[in-house]
């Protein structure tokens, strides 16, 4: 079925550790965002992708990568894992910029940092 | 800055109106958004509102916008219990690709 999915549903894993969050959307929609959504705050934007090979920061940053080597994925990685880093994350793509192209996002994953 | 708050919750009576409520800073913005999260899910768009435009309405929707205030608000007429969920709204910013989400509204509609 065409949509944007998210994998894994939800993943605990250590501090100091690499973790992956996987995205992957069948729309070919040329963006695709990462947020990390917690109490009080929000969903705030972690990496945002225009297309393919073309990654930006945004205001969450620290600590993530991103990589963007085929349109329909936009994998995460946390390089060494912090508990801070605990937080439901949000892919979600648009087939523009977010002007009046609204963004669809997948069910998210819910990472536990021990 | 950019910055978008909401009131952190909201309950209603079943067949009330609820009106929730966003105030933004950008005053750049060129689209406003709703949208509304169900338990376990991502978030889905209700409604988006052009900056040029005082009021949108789609069935039990209504948004209203207040430019000179940078207030946003969206009402929902004769609220049923399956509109209990969490409403965000966001703003996109003028000549970027990015949207910014408010902290969230978390709805209670109660028999």
């Amino acid at each position: 079925d065409a949509g944007i999915t998210q994998s894994p549903r939800y993943k605990i894993t250590e501090t100091g550790r690499q973790v992956t969050l996987m995205c992957h959307q069948t729309w070919s929609h040329s963006y695709m965002f990462w947020y990390r959504q917690d109490l009080g705050h929000g969903l705030r934007l972690i990496y945002y992708s225009a297309a393919a090979d073309i990654t930006d920061k945004g205001e969450v940053s620290d600590g993530y990568v991103v990589s963007r080597s085929k349109t329909e994925n936009f994998p995460l990685t946390l390089e060494s894992a912090t508990r801070s880093q605990t937080s439901v994350y949000f892919c979600a793509s648009s087939d523009g910029g977010t002007g009046n192209s609204p963004l669809h996002f997948g069910n998210g994953t819910r990472l536990t940092v021990t | 800055g950019e910055d978008v708050e909401q009131s952190l919750f909201l309950s209603v009576r079943e067949g009330d109106s609820s009106v929730i409520n966003c105030t933004y800073t950008d005053s750049s913005s060129t689209y406003l958004y709703w949208y509304k999260q169900e338990p376990g899910a991502g978030l889905q768009l209700l409604t988006y509102i052009f900056s040029n435009m005082d009021m949108k309405q789609d069935q039990r929707l209504t948004v209203l916008l207040n430019k000179k205030d940078k207030h946003l608000s969206l009402r929902i007429a004769d609220t049923q219990t399956g509109d209990s969920a969490i409403y965000f709204c966001a703003e996109s910013m003028r000549n970027t690709d990015k949207l910014i989400f408010g902290t969230g509204t978390r709805l209670q509609v109660f028999p």
